[in-house]
């Protein structure tokens, strides 16, 4: 079945440093996604990717999919001690009718202030 | 803008009971999707509904059940409670159309004893 992983599980930097957390999958998808939890709290949608795009930005978060590897690279620029999260990758995929997200094991980053 | 409500936002159960936890979706989305979260795994898709009728199941356990209703509103069930069902339930909903957008609830915290 189809499964993102995650990659690195932990990652702890310095206030203002840059993070990128990577994501690798398994099958051809439709879209990936980012998303952030906080600990134990609700997900939050960050970002989008679709199949046919290669490059994605929002505001300090630029996200790349390289579909011929089958992976997405999430880069936080200029991180804040507020970007300390969990965050995942979900995709879903074609001939899929109920649009199911598959997760990725998520990185759980720590940005220390 | 209003969002997923999720309700109650924590369970604590004996095993061997039943719980039901329920979810509103925003206004106007017709889909919605139930995740469990187990503590430190990623969310795992169980179930979706599409305009009251079973959309995609995923890992959703035999004693677990359930079901959409016409205002769009979701319920899940479930009976015969284990130590392994503690975990986040999260409901997400979208738009059928545009289904790979699902916007996530806070998450119901099921603790069972």
């Amino acid at each position: 079945s189809q499964q993102g992983e995650e990659d690195p599980q932990a990652l702890s930097i310095q206030e203002g440093e840059n993070a990128t957390m990577n994501c690798s999958y398994k099958t051809s998808i439709n879209n990936l996604q980012w998303y952030r939890q906080n600990s134990g709290r609700g997900l939050v949608h960050l970002i989008l990717i679709r199949s046919n795009e290669r490059e994605k930005h929002s505001g300090r978060l630029r996200v790349t999919l390289d579909t011929s590897k089958k992976s997405s690279s999430l880069l936080i620029t200029a991180s804040r001690a507020a970007d300390t999260a969990s965050y995942f990758c979900a995709t879903d995929y074609p001939n899929n009718a109920g649009n199911m997200l598959t997760f990725g094991g998520g990185t759980r980053l720590m940005v220390k202030p | 803008a209003a969002g997923v409500i999720q309700s109650p936002r924590h369970l604590i159960k004996e095993k061997r009971e039943t719980a039901t936890l329920k979810c509103y979706p925003i206004p106007r989305h017709d889909t919605v999707y139930w995740y469990q979260q187990g503590p430190g795994q990623d969310p795992q898709f169980l179930i979706s509904f599409y305009e009251k009728m079973q959309s995609d199941k995923g890992s959703i356990p035999d004693r677990f059940s359930a079901q959409q209703f016409s205002d769009y509103h979701s319920e899940l069930n479930m009976s015969s409670l284990e130590l392994g069902d503690s975990a986040l339930y999260f409901c997400a909903s979208s738009l059928w159309r545009a289904a790979n957008e699902q916007f996530f609830g806070p998450g119901t915290r099921l603790t069972v004893l």
